[in-house]
């Protein structure tokens, strides 16, 4: 079973369309990541948010952690060929300390 | 680059032969985590290792794979006999607490591509 839940699983879309990937669980998280991954390459984050409602922003990209801890979306505005990858979300829980629970992923592809 | 370092990228085993993924932590990091992704599947937490000590192996299937981090040298993970469901890309992870948030935040390696025929 998959603690965290990601939507969509594809989105390809066209250079400077706007779009929003979702993660969702029944679960309440300490803290929430996103990671951006490239083929061949290892997860990188992008952001950790850990404060439920919480918002955040990296230039382009918006992050939201949900009122209730239980979810996250990703904003992107006005995609660009360069955000073509795998977008991750993981969430630490308080009770296992250091690990990560992860979602299956959603590939992103931006087409010029 | 002084990040994650892990070796082989690539490992190619026949059935049944041992296979041994190597992890140096980043500078400072002295905790380490290893996930196993498949195609189409998300990272699964295999096993959390602190210095000479298993913290939490509750990942880790318990034939054939074992994990080590001694006081000197990198982190091992070791699969005995494989097979062709070990396939997988393997990845170590080292980690600090976020100064802001408090939260753990992990540092990937680049990962070890095992491939069993």
């Amino acid at each position: 079973t998959q603690l965290l839940e990601q939507s969509p699983q594809f989105l390809s879309i066209q250079e400077g369309e706007n779009l929003t990937v979702y993660c969702n669980s029944s679960s309440v998280f300490s803290s929430l990541q996103w990671y951006r991954q490239e083929p061949g390459e290892g997860p990188v984050l992008l952001v950790t948010v850990v404060t439920g409602g919480e918002v955040k922003k990296l230039k382009r990209l918006t992050f939201q952690f949900g009122d209730a801890r239980k979810d996250s979306s990703l904003h992107i505005t006005a995609a660009q060929p360069g955000d073509t990858g795998l977008y991750l979300c993981a969430g630490a829980r308080g009770s296992t300390l250091g690990r990560l629970y992860f979602g299956r992923g959603t590939q992103l592809t931006v087409w010029p | 680059n002084a990040g994650v370092m892990q070796n082989p990228r690539h490992l190619v085993r026949r059935r049944g032969q041992e296979a041994r993924l190597r992890c140096s932590p980043m500078k400072g990091h002295s905790h380490v985590y290893w996930y196993r992704q498949l195609p189409e599947e998300g990272l699964k937490f295999m096993v959390y290792l602190q210095k000479e000590n298993i913290i939490d192996e509750s990942g880790m299937p318990k034939e054939r794979f074992s994990a080590e981090f001694p006081k000197e040298g990198p982190s091992i993970l070791r699969i005995q006999q494989v097979v062709r469901g070990d396939s997988a890309a393997y990845f170590c992870a080292s980690s600090r607490p976020d100064r802001a948030s408090g939260a753990n935040v992990l540092t990937f390696g680049a990962g070890s591509r095992l491939t069993v025929l």
